[in-house]
């Protein structure tokens, strides 16, 4: 099936800094999302992208569509503890076809 | 707010034994799907239905089967739990339209078979 190959798979930085994460596909995606993941608990969309070169920003996130269609970035800017979990993306191809998620970002903040 | 509720958060059950996961959405969505998480894995899709008495086989659907009876409830039958089977259990649910990318997921079930 397709696969997402999503980047860093973790993480560490200190409390303040900017984080930047990507997720990229072999094939062409109609649709981005991503998610985040508290310790222990289900996913949580944060940001869903519907065209490319789409920029949408949630808060302290940000996150685009890439205008080859074929990758998406996310974006968290000015850390903070809380922002610790586990960032998923997720893209979807055409029709009504699954979600395909990538295997996750770790994310660790030092305060 | 879209709610997704599973019927546990932790569930222990022995070899062989048959387990259900009950999930219900509120939200009188269309699509619903229960994914198995590992550690290094991600997610990986099981079963999704896209309408009362239908469903699709995911990814890894080997030893288990699924039921929706109701739009607003989807079943995940482990017909002989073996200890492969231990993982965090996650059903989601979207509509059927232009949002229905947008999954929203319940809190998970940790399930451990001994």
């Amino acid at each position: 099936g397709q696969q997402l190959n999503q980047s860093p798979q973790s993480m560490f930085i200190q409390e303040g800094e900017d984080v930047s994460m990507n997720c990229t596909s072999s094939s062409i995606f109609n649709t981005w999302l991503w998610y985040k993941q508290d310790p222990g608990e289900g996913p949580v969309l944060l940001i869903a992208l519907y065209k490319a070169g789409e920029l949408t920003s949630n808060g302290r996130l940000t996150a685009q569509f890439g205008i080859t269609r074929k990758d998406s970035f996310l974006n968290i800017s000015a850390s903070i503890p809380s922002d610790v979990g586990i960032y998923f993306c997720a893209g979807r191809s055409s029709g009504n076809t699954p979600l395909v998620f990538g295997k996750g970002t770790r994310l660790s903040v030092i305060a | 707010d879209v709610k997704v509720t599973q019927s546990s958060r932790y569930l222990v059950k022995r070899t062989g034994e048959k387990v259900f996961l009950e999930c219900v959405q509120d939200m009188d969505h269309e699509n619903m799907f229960w994914y198995r998480q590992d550690p290094g894995l991600g997610l990986r899709l099981i079963y999704f239905s896209y309408d009362v008495k239908m469903k699709e086989k995911g990814d890894i659907p080997e030893g288990y089967s699924v039921s929706r009876e109701k739009k607003e409830r989807f079943s995940l039958i482990l017909e002989s739990a073996s200890t492969n089977q231990t993982s965090m259990y996650l059903c989601a649910s979207s509509r059927f339209d232009r949002a229905s990318y947008e999954q929203y997921f319940g809190p998970g079930t940790r399930l451990t078979v001994t």
